[in-house]
C-alpha cells in the first residue's frame, strides 16, 4: 500500500531559528501533498497545499513567508517554518494522495507526524 | 464552506460492546468520506474509504455507512477490544477541491 515517510518525528528548536521538516511518498509519486497542523486534543486544519513543481496554496491565515513549502520532485515535499517562535510549536503532519489506482480512487496517506517544539 | 462536527468527543465503553461513532458534514456535495485512526503523538492510519455512490464498507470489526443525503455517516466498530482505544476522525472531500475537511474527533477509550 501507499506509504509517506515524515521526518524528523520530533524536533526541539531554539527560538528564531528555522526547522525544516520532510516529507516522502515511498512507492508512489505524489503530484500533490497536505500540510496540517494540529494542537493538542484538537483536529487538523489544513496549512497548505503543496503541487510539485509550482507555488504552494496556503489557506486563509497562513503566513506563506513563514511556513516555506518546496515540493521540488514527485516524491517530496518539505515544510520550513522560518524564525520559529514557541507559539509554532506544534504537530504537524503531511499526506499525499495516491492516484495509482485510477480516478475512483481517492483515498490520502498519511506521515506519521512531527512533533515541533520551540523554546 | 463544509463543516464537519462529530458526536460524541469522547466516549468510553467496556471491552467487548458494540458501538457507533457518528458524523455529520453540512454540504452533502461530496466526493468521498474517509474514516481514520491517530493513537496519541502519532499520525493518523486511513480504517474505511467510501466513495459518495456508496452506502457502506466494511473491514473486518469495523462497518462504515454513508447518507450523502442527510449528511451523515457511522463508524459501527463490533466486539469492541482495548486496543481499539484511539481518536477517530471523519474526513470528507468535496468535488472539484482535493481537500479533506476535517472532524473535531471522538476520543474512544474500551475499558478492558
Amino acid at each position: 500500500g501507499a506509504v509517506v515517510s515524515q521526518h524528523p518525528s520530533w524536533v526541539i528548536c531554539k527560538s528564531g531559528t528555522s526547522v525544516k521538516i520532510e516529507c516522502r511518498s515511498l512507492d508512489f509519486q505524489a503530484t500533490t501533498m497536505f500540510w496540517y497542523r494540529q494542537f493538542p486534543k484538537q483536529s487538523l486544519m489544513l496549512m497548505a497545499t503543496s503541487n510539485e513543481g509550482s507555488k504552494a496554496t496556503y489557506e486563509q491565515g497562513v503566513e506563506k513567508d513563514k511556513f516555506l513549502i518546496n515540493h521540488a520532485s514527485l516524491t517530496l515535499s518539505t515544510l520550513t517554518v522560518t524564525s520559529a517562535h514557541p507559539e509554532d510549536s506544534s504537530f504537524y503532519i503531511c499526506s499525499a494522495r495516491d492516484r495509482r489506482q485510477g480516478v475512483l480512487f481517492f483515498g490520502y496517506t498519511f506521515g506519521s507526524g512531527t512533533r515541533l517544539t520551540v523554546v | 464552506k463544509q463543516e464537519v462536527t462529530q458526536i460524541p468527543a469522547a466516549l468510553s465503553v467496556p471491552e467487548g460492546e458494540n458501538l457507533v461513532l457518528n458524523c455529520s458534514f453540512t454540504d452533502s456535495a461530496i466526493y468521498n468520506l474517509q474514516w481514520f485512526r491517530q493513537d496519541p503523538g502519532k499520525g493518523l492510519t486511513s480504517l474505511l474509504l467510501i466513495q459518495s455512490s456508496q452506502r457502506e464498507q466494511t473491514s473486518g470489526r469495523l462497518n462504515a455507512s454513508l447518507d450523502k443525503s442527510s449528511g451523515r455517516s457511522t463508524l459501527y466498530i463490533a466486539a469492541s477490544q482495548p486496543g481499539d482505544s484511539a481518536t477517530y476522525l471523519c474526513a470528507v472531500s468535496n468535488f472539484g477541491n482535493e481537500k479533506l475537511t476535517f472532524g473535531t474527533g471522538t476520543r474512544l477509550t474500551i475499558i478492558p
